[in-house]
């Protein structure tokens, strides 16, 4: 059985940094790339990031890029994604999720895990 | 990168049939056949329902079918169920970051 469990989340100041991390569990973990997707209060799914299977191509959506970086430790079966800069538009539910060998879809998810970006 | 767009709501009745689209460029959703539609209900993750356009994974009901006509993806729900009541979002992949829809309430009256 497919898991993904996210950990890391909380509160932070607006520009302070925050990791996030996603054990993976029941499945090849370093043949499938993986995704980080957020939704804020209320609002819709907004896709993050994304890494290859062997992490050695990553992909950011603009909103992110130069603050967030994914990565991934194949032997401990986790994806990672450092958050820097944070903004209050940051703020959400940030969710781990596998990819089949691309990004183009996503076939399970994890729960989530809160990030709340205030003062 | 922007997002695709959907209707805000969509409603029909038990039994019924609905269609849901979902609207994008010629660089995303009229570009690659990796149209997916995801389900979610209050306060859970998102749950895949339709990939690369018009596939089902296993286990989701055979009511629910996908299509693509151009830049345009549509989602049909026949034989609507009290269940169905839930929001739906539409995603793309396009060349080196995916976009998602920004999402359409169902409800089943």
């Amino acid at each position: 059985e497919v898991q993904l469990l996210e950990s890391g989340g909380g509160l932070v100041q607006p520009g302070g940094s925050l990791r996030l991390s996603c054990a993976a569990s029941g499945f090849t973990f370093s043949s499938y790339a993986m995704s980080w997707v957020r939704q804020a209060p209320g609002k819709g799914l907004e896709w993050v990031s994304g890494i290859s299977g062997s992490g050695g191509s990553t992909y950011y959506a603009d909103s992110v890029k130069g603050r967030f970086t994914i990565s991934r430790d194949n032997s401990e079966n986790t994806v990672y994604l450092q958050m820097n800069s944070l903004r209050g538009e940051d703020t959400a539910v940030y969710y781990c999720a596998k990819n089949p060998g691309s990004m183009r879809y996503f076939d399970y998810w994890g729960q989530g895990t809160l990030v709340t970006v205030s003062s | 990168q922007s997002a695709l767009t959907q209707p805000r709501s969509v409603s029909g009745s038990p039994g019924q049939s609905v269609t849901i689209s979902c609207t994008g460029t010629s660089s995303d959703v009229g570009g690659y056949n990796y149209v997916s539609w995801y389900q979610q209900h209050p306060g859970k993750a998102p749950k895949l329902m339709i990939f690369d356009v018009s596939k089902r994974p296993s286990g989701v009901p055979d009511r629910f079918s996908g299509s693509k006509s151009g830049n345009t993806a549509s989602l049909t729900i026949s034989g609507l169920q009290a269940e169905d009541d839930s929001d739906y979002y539409c995603c793309s992949y396009a060349a080196g970051y995916v976009v998602f829809g920004g999402g359409t309430k169902l409800t089943v009256l």
